[in-house]
């Protein structure tokens, strides 16, 4: 039973562009939600979270959403540049602390 | 910032041998960690939590005996696979809380192939 769900296995976005990454959960009891940029045979990198009492937080070019009563969130990269190419993890676990649920990732393409 | 390191990058080993696989913690230390695996195209998923000076909890569907835990310090925290297989070939991940409620960190991961 898959807990984090990330339904686009690949997205293309033209350079400049924004990306939108999605992502759906099924527990209610998840209360920080993370996103993780990963290369091919290399750890996963902390992008940016977001905790339950907030709907939207805010880094630079990156931007996480989070719509509690729908169990979704979403990633925005605004303008997105050829190295935001790579595999994009969505995870979520019930405390800061807690051990990490992560969806099955969507792959960024970034178009010249 | 928190580093994580992982050793070995990557492995080679036959068949019905061990392999055993290093995760430290280089600038702060955990008295938790967590062991991940994933497979080509796979998602991360969750094998075990590593608590240093007690037993590791295991997810469900992991084998406790194949995949020895130990969480010697506050520092290292270790994975053995035992007996290896070829289906055992994965890429293993560890990764580990760094203090103040920060996000996890993760190592670059080991890519161990059984032959």
């Amino acid at each position: 039973d898959q807990q984090v769900k990330q339904n686009s296995p690949s997205l293309s976005v033209q350079e400049g562009r924004i990306s939108i990454l999605n992502c759906d959960y099924t527990n209610s009891m998840f209360d920080y939600f993370l996103w993780y940029k990963k290369y091919p045979a290399e750890g996963p990198t902390f992008l940016i979270s977001i905790s339950s009492i907030k709907d939207k937080n805010e880094d630079g070019r990156f931007t996480v959403f989070l719509n509690k009563s729908a169990k979704h969130l979403s990633l925005h990269i605004v303008p997105s540049q050829p190295g935001d190419s790579a595999v994009y993890f969505c995870a979520a676990s019930m405390n800061r602390d807690d051990k990490i649920i992560f969806g099955k990732g969507t792959r960024l393409h970034i178009l010249p | 910032g928190a580093v994580v390191s992982q050793h070995p990058s990557w492995v080679i080993c036959k068949s019905g041998t061990s392999v055993k696989i290093e995760c430290r913690s280089l600038d702060f230390q955990a008295t938790t960690m967590f062991w991940y695996r994933q497979f080509p195209k796979q998602s991360l998923m969750l094998m075990a939590t590593s608590n240093e000076g007690s037993k590791a909890t295991y997810e469900q569907g992991v084998e406790k005996d194949k995949f020895l835990i130990n969480h010697a310090s506050l520092t290292l925290s270790t994975l053995t696979v035992t007996s290896a297989h070829p289906e055992d070939s994965s890429f293993y991940i560890c990764s580990a809380p760094p203090p103040g409620h920060s996000p996890l960190h993760f190592g670059n991961g080991t890519r161990l192939t059984v032959t």
